[in-house]
């Protein structure tokens, strides 16, 4: 199995400025992947990003409001840019094990943008 | 595309009482996976069961128990004589060769004392 944390738990952060959020998993994963939950909703996927490579970007995302690195194989970052309260959700990061189906997830980021 | 419909947005029942969430899915792919979650208000996702599409036993873990039917896409999920610890929101996925998870809305269960 694997474990993912995430960096920051949770913040607080103004209008207008940008916050980046780590996902670090703790042994060798296929694919990668970003969701977001706004408050009282499901989870939706951002991305997945590609170790090495431009993330895919779902339909409603665009690379330059989440901008996503992955630049090895147990590390990805998402860049939530240019805030605004409707960003306010929870950020989660999620792997795919290297047996094909697993799926981890990390404990989320609680963001509040005010 | 694909789509998971979890038509109970919220359902309230008392201790003791057994609970049925239903889940129903669509997807074109004939390998796919289904799993369910459940997101205590700590905002964790905990899993609770993966399922692949050509594995339609039932399964029974503890007080907890699942529903595959493939005739009629559905996979749901049984919690016998509820608790007050069972009170979250459950998520029903399924994954297909994308790997990344869609999910159904999500069922909140509220179980009294």
């Amino acid at each position: 199995s694997a474990v993912i944390s995430q960096k920051p738990s949770r913040d607080i952060c103004q209008r207008g400025t940008s916050l980046t959020i780590q996902c670090q998993v703790d042994s060798q994963v296929t694919m990668m992947f970003w969701y977001r939950q706004q408050p009282g909703q499901s989870l939706t996927l951002i991305a997945t990003a590609n170790q090495g490579s431009e993330a895919t970007y779902e339909s409603g995302f665009v690379i330059d409001k989440f901008p996503i690195s992955r630049p090895n194989l147990t590390f990805s970052t998402l860049t939530v840019s240019n805030m605004s309260p409707e960003d306010s959700s929870i950020y989660l990061c999620s792997a795919t094990g290297t047996g094909g189906y697993e799926q981890y997830f990390g404990p989320g980021t609680r963001l509040t943008v005010t | 595309a694909q789509k998971v419909t979890q038509a109970q947005t919220e359902i309230s029942v008392v201790e003791k009482e057994d609970v049925t969430l239903d889940c129903v899915y669509e997807t074109r792919d004939t390998t796919y996976y289904l799993f369910w979650y459940k997101q205590p208000p700590s905002g964790e996702l905990v899993f609770l069961i993966r399922r692949n599409s050509f594995d339609e036993q039932n399964e029974i873990s503890g007080r907890y128990s699942w529903n595959f039917q493939k005739s009629t896409s559905s996979f749901n999920f049984t919690i016998t004589a509820s608790q007050v610890v069972d009170s979250a929101v459950y998520f029903c996925a399924l994954a297909t060769g994308r790997r990344a998870l869609t999910f159904g809305s999500g069922t909140r269960l509220q179980v009294q004392p």
